[in-house]
C-alpha cells in the first residue's frame, strides 16, 4: 500500500522555538494532505488541509501564524509549530490523499512534539 | 452536520473472544465508511472501507457492513488476538472531502 513518512518521530524543543515537522508521500502524488492533532486518549482533531501550491485552509480555532503548513511538492508537506508553548505538546499526524483516488487517504506514523 | 459515534471504552476481552464495536453516524447523503487501526505509539491505518450501502468490508478477520437503515457500521471480530490490542477509530468521509472521526475505542486483549 502506499506510504507516508513523517520526520522527525519525537522531537524535544524548549518553549519559544519553532518545529518543523515533515510529511512525505513516498510512493505516490499527494495533491492533498491533512494535518491532525490528537490529545492522549481523544480522537483525531483536523487542524488544516494543505493544498500544493496554494495556501492551507485552517479548521476553525487554529491560529495560521502560529501553526505554519507549506507544501511546495506533490510529495512534501510541512507544520512549523512557531514560538511553541507547552500547551503545544502532542501527537501530530499528517495524512495524504492519493490524487488517483477520491476519498483514499494515507496516514503517516506521526511525530510525538513536547514543550518543555 | 456530519459526525460519527462510536461505543466508548476501554473494551478488555480475552483471547478468542468475539468482538463487536458500535459505530452510528449522522450525515448527508451516503458517505463512504470506513474502520482505521491504530497501533500504540503509531499513525493510523486503514483497516477496511465501504462505499455504499450493504457493501461488507473485511480485512484481517474484522468485518464491518454498511447499514444504511440504521446508519450504523459496526465492527466486528469472531475471535480477537492478543496482537488486535489498539485503538480503533470508525470514520465517514463527507462532502467536503474530509475525513470524520469518532472519538476512538480502545481494545485490549488479554491472554
Amino acid at each position: 500500500g502506499a506510504v507516508v513518512s513523517q520526520h522527525p518521530s519525537r522531537v524535544i524543543c524548549k518553549s519559544g522555538t519553532s518545529v518543523k515537522i515533515e510529511c512525505r508521500s513516498l510512493d505516490f502524488q499527494a495533491t492533498t494532505m491533512f494535518w491532525y492533532r490528537q490529545f492522549p486518549k481523544k480522537s483525531l482533531m483536523l487542524m488544516a488541509t494543505s493544498n500544493e501550491g496554494s495556501k492551507a485552509t485552517y479548521e476553525q480555532g487554529v491560529e495560521k501564524d502560529k501553526f505554519l503548513i507549506n507544501h511546495a511538492s506533490l510529495t512534501l508537506s510541512t507544520l512549523t509549530v512557531t514560538s511553541a508553548h507547552p500547551e503545544d505538546s502532542s501527537f501530530y499526524i499528517c495524512s495524504a490523499r492519493d490524487q488517483t483516488l477520491s476519498y483514499e487517504q494515507y496516514f503517516g506514523p506521526g511525530t510525538r512534539l513536547t514543550v518543555t | 452536520g456530519n459526525s460519527v459515534t462510536q461505543m466508548e471504552g476501554p473494551v478488555t476481552l480475552s483471547e478468542e473472544a468475539f468482538l463487536t464495536i458500535n459505530c452510528t453516524y449522522t450525515a448527508t447523503g451516503y458517505p463512504s465508511l470506513f474502520w482505521y487501526v491504530q497501533y500504540p505509539g503509531e499513525g493510523l491505518q486503514l483497516l477496511l472501507k465501504a462505499t455504499k450501502a450493504d457493501d461488507k468490508g473485511s480485512n484481517k478477520g474484522f468485518e464491518a457492513t454498511y447499514r444504511k437503515e440504521t446508519t450504523s457500521f459496526h465492527l466486528e471480530k469472531g475471535s480477537v488476538q492478543v496482537s488486535d490490542s489498539a485503538v480503533y477509530f470508525c470514520a465517514l468521509y463527507n462532502q467536503g472531502g474530509k475525513l470524520i472521526f469518532g472519538q476512538g475505542t480502545e481494545l485490549s486483549v488479554k491472554p
